[in-house]
């Protein structure tokens, strides 16, 4: 199948911004999400980014994508604490009815 | 409020043992998927389905089956249960839909096969 790659972990200092980076290989794709994972919980959507889009912003969230590269980038600005989680970039599978297909995940550190 | 539920949360079992993991939604959504989370491969898709049923394999789907007899259940059946398959279990489901695809994730259920 198709592979998302994602770094494994980032650690950030609070307050700082955290930039997650994603790279996916379905060029058709129409929708990037950004999931959320805290621990011992199931994934919650973030946000999402429509392919005719280069940047999405949404309070501390910025998504950012590079259709050219294949690339796709969540920063979070003002990181907190609570920020500190698994993120996962997914990508909807071209011609499925709802199929996504995940990275394997970011786990973010916030230090004080 | 509509919501997606796993049972049990966690599970202990004994190799060769049949488990069976359930999975109910009350969204109304036509989609749901099974999917396995293990360190280093991220969620891998277990089973999905379509619709009542529907039911398609996924990229790690041996040793598994699936069954939709209604639109708010997904159960997912070990049929003789391995080590290889302690994992945490997801299910999710979402509108059926060209365009888009959010899904909606339940919180999950730790197996543990000894």
């Amino acid at each position: 199948g198709e592979d998302v790659e994602q770094s494994l972990f980032l650690s950030v200092r609070e307050g700082d911004s955290s930039v997650i980076n994603c790279t996916y290989t379905d060029s058709s794709s129409t929708y990037l999400y950004w999931y959320k994972q805290e621990p011992g919980a199931g994934l919650q959507l973030l946000t999402y980014i429509f392919s005719n889009m280069d940047m999405k912003q949404d309070q501390r969230l910025t998504v950012l994508l590079n259709k050219k590269d294949k690339h796709l980038s969540l920063r979070i600005a003002d990181t907190q604490t609570g920020d500190s989680a698994i993120y996962f970039c997914a990508e909807k599978i071209t011609d499925s009815w709802g199929k996504l297909q995940f990275g394997a995940g970011t786990q973010v550190v916030v230090t004080p | 409020d509509a919501e997606i539920t796993q049972s049990p949360r966690h599970k202990i079992t004994e190799t060769g043992r049949q488990v069976t993991l359930a999975c109910h939604q009350t969204w109304n959504h036509n989609n749901m998927f099974w999917y396995r989370q293990d360190l280093g491969h991220g969620l891998r898709l277990i089973h999905y389905s379509y619709g009542v049923h529907d039911t398609n394999k996924g990229e790690v789907s041996d040793g598994y089956s699936v069954s939709r007899s209604n639109t708010e259940d997904l159960p997912l059946t070990l049929e003789s249960a391995a080590s290889s398959q302690t994992s945490v279990y997801f299910c999710a489901s979402s509108e059926s839909s060209q365009l888009g695809g959010e899904q909606y994730f339940g919180p999950g259920t730790r197996l543990t096969v000894t």
